[in-house]
């Protein structure tokens, strides 16, 4: 069975200073990870994607996330934040083949302070 | 259409009553998912259509729950006999074919009272 667990349900920071959102996950084959980003009355959004091939993966907004089998981790990074970037991030698995369904962590809410 | 649209945005039900949510996806896309998202939880998968076939209904919690796509399109979502604990944002998502990103609604907010 796969599972997604995020490590801290809110994180602040202050506008400038380095994100980091924890992301760990369990596999029993290579996974396909995934960051997707849900701002306040809209749907989820694709931030970037892990699928066996480089293990830093950038994504839009100036975000990237690094995949380390050794420590079984997905973190997502920012170098600075902006105010724009408040938002709720959510960490999935999903198992190639299949259905393709994805399977979310609880999420980390993202608060930036001027 | 440009997104995936779901209809109703929100729904207020009584106990007991049945509700109907609808999912239009992009078109063209061939996949398509429904997710149920408790508050404060992640999305938790309910089932899968590919075209008009359901491939995956093991997300579905009960038999109270129902979906279908009779021409590969447009999806229902179907709560019978609703319960206050149903109560979540149901969430759609479709993508072109397997493999492919999949693009979310915006959702539907079902409450139960």
């Amino acid at each position: 069975a796969q599972s997604v667990t995020q490590l801290g349900s809110h994180v602040s920071v202050s506008e400038g200073a380095l994100v980091l959102l924890r992301c760990n996950y369990s596999s029993s084959v290579p996974p396909y990870l995934f960051w997707y980003v849900q701002y306040p009355n809209q749907g989820l959004q694709l931030l970037l994607k892990y699928t066996s091939a480089a293990t830093l993966v950038k994504g839009i907004n100036g975000f990237e996330a690094e995949f380390k089998k050794s420590e079984t981790s997905f973190h997502l990074t920012k170098p600075s934040a902006h105010m724009s970037d408040a938002a709720e991030y959510f960490c999935a698995v999903r198992s190639p083949g299949g259905t393709d369904k994805l399977i979310f962590g609880t999420g980390t809410r993202l608060q930036v302070f001027p | 259409g440009a997104g995936v649209s779901q209809s109703p945005r929100y729904k207020v039900t009584k106990r007991g009553q049945d509700v109907a949510l609808r999912c239009d996806p992009i078109s063209g896309h061939v996949s398509l998912y429904w997710y149920r998202q408790a508050l404060g939880q992640g999305p938790e998968f309910l089932t899968y259509f590919n075209y008009e076939a359901q491939q995956d209904k093991s997300g579905l919690p009960n038999d109270r729950f129902s979906a279908e796509r009779p021409e590969g399109s447009i999806s229902t979502l179907t709560i019978q006999r609703t319960e206050q604990r149903d109560s979540a944002m149901y969430r759609c998502a479709s993508s072109l074919e397997l493999n492919t990103e999949a693009f979310f609604g915006q959702g539907t907010r079902l409450t139960v009272v």
